[in-house]
């Protein structure tokens, strides 16, 4: 099974208007951590936020934020007042906390996001 | 205050050439992760290191594929007798030397683009 769902290959947004990017997780551990990431065309990844599955409010930073679903395992990440520059492909991804494997991430497919003027 | 180095950004080999790729992790990191990206396709988890020691490799290929964390220098991720199915983006990332709770994001270099001809 997936541990990472990214629904959306693709999304377009107006300039100025906010946008939801899916993500659900499978997992059986009760500790984990849920995180976003954004990669430009340039290819690098940038790190956005991160959600940790005790934490009771939603992560928050900027513009972004997750808006974690626990009991429907999702991790959807609110970008708001699109800009252009935010156009990318984003990926969300998950940290199980078993020991060794903190260092871990599972990735999802990416969602290709474009901010249209 | 450098970040993840990474070298090569680009490499181009041929079909049976060695293809070695470095990663010199943050100031004061002492682990680093090899993540590798098919095209199209999410970052998949390789091999997970500590200085002079190989800590999680569950996500290596079993065969022509190796990597490295020195006492000293760079972690090197080594592909021998590459095909053309290797050709991906390898991303190396680092963390502190003991993550604090689940939080801390990995801090990923601009990854190493390997061709195979």
């Amino acid at each position: 099974a997936q541990k990472i769902t990214q629904t959306q290959p693709g999304m377009f947004v107006q300039e100025k208007e906010a946008v939801t990017l899916d993500c659900t997780y499978d997992t059986s551990d009760q500790s984990y951590g849920l995180f976003w990431y954004k990669q430009p065309s340039s290819g690098e990844m940038i790190f956005l936020i991160y959600q940790g599955s005790y934490d009771e409010q939603n992560a928050t930073e900027g513009r972004y934020s997750l808006n974690f679903q626990k009991a429907r395992k999702s991790a959807n990440l609110v970008i708001s007042a699109s800009q252009l520059g935010d156009s990318a492909m984003y990926f969300c991804a998950m940290r199980e906390g078993r020991g060794s494997t903190l260092g871990r991430l599972y990735f999802g497919r990416g969602t290709q996001l474009t901010v249209w003027p | 205050n450098a970040g993840v180095m990474q070298n090569p950004r680009h490499l181009v080999r041929r079909r049976g050439q060695e293809a070695r790729l470095r990663c010199s992790p943050m100031k004061g990191h002492s682990h680093v992760y090899w993540y590798r990206q098919l095209p199209e396709e999410g970052l998949k988890f390789m091999v997970y290191l500590q200085k002079e020691n190989i800590i999680d490799e569950s996500g290596m290929p079993k065969e022509r594929f190796s990597a490295e964390f020195p006492k000293e220098g760079p972690s090197i991720l080594r592909i021998q007798q590459v095909v053309r199915g290797d050709s991906a983006a390898y991303f190396c990332a680092s963390s502190e030397q003991v993550p604090r709770r689940m939080t801390g994001e990995l801090f990923f270099g601009e990854g190493s683009r390997l061709t195979v001809l």
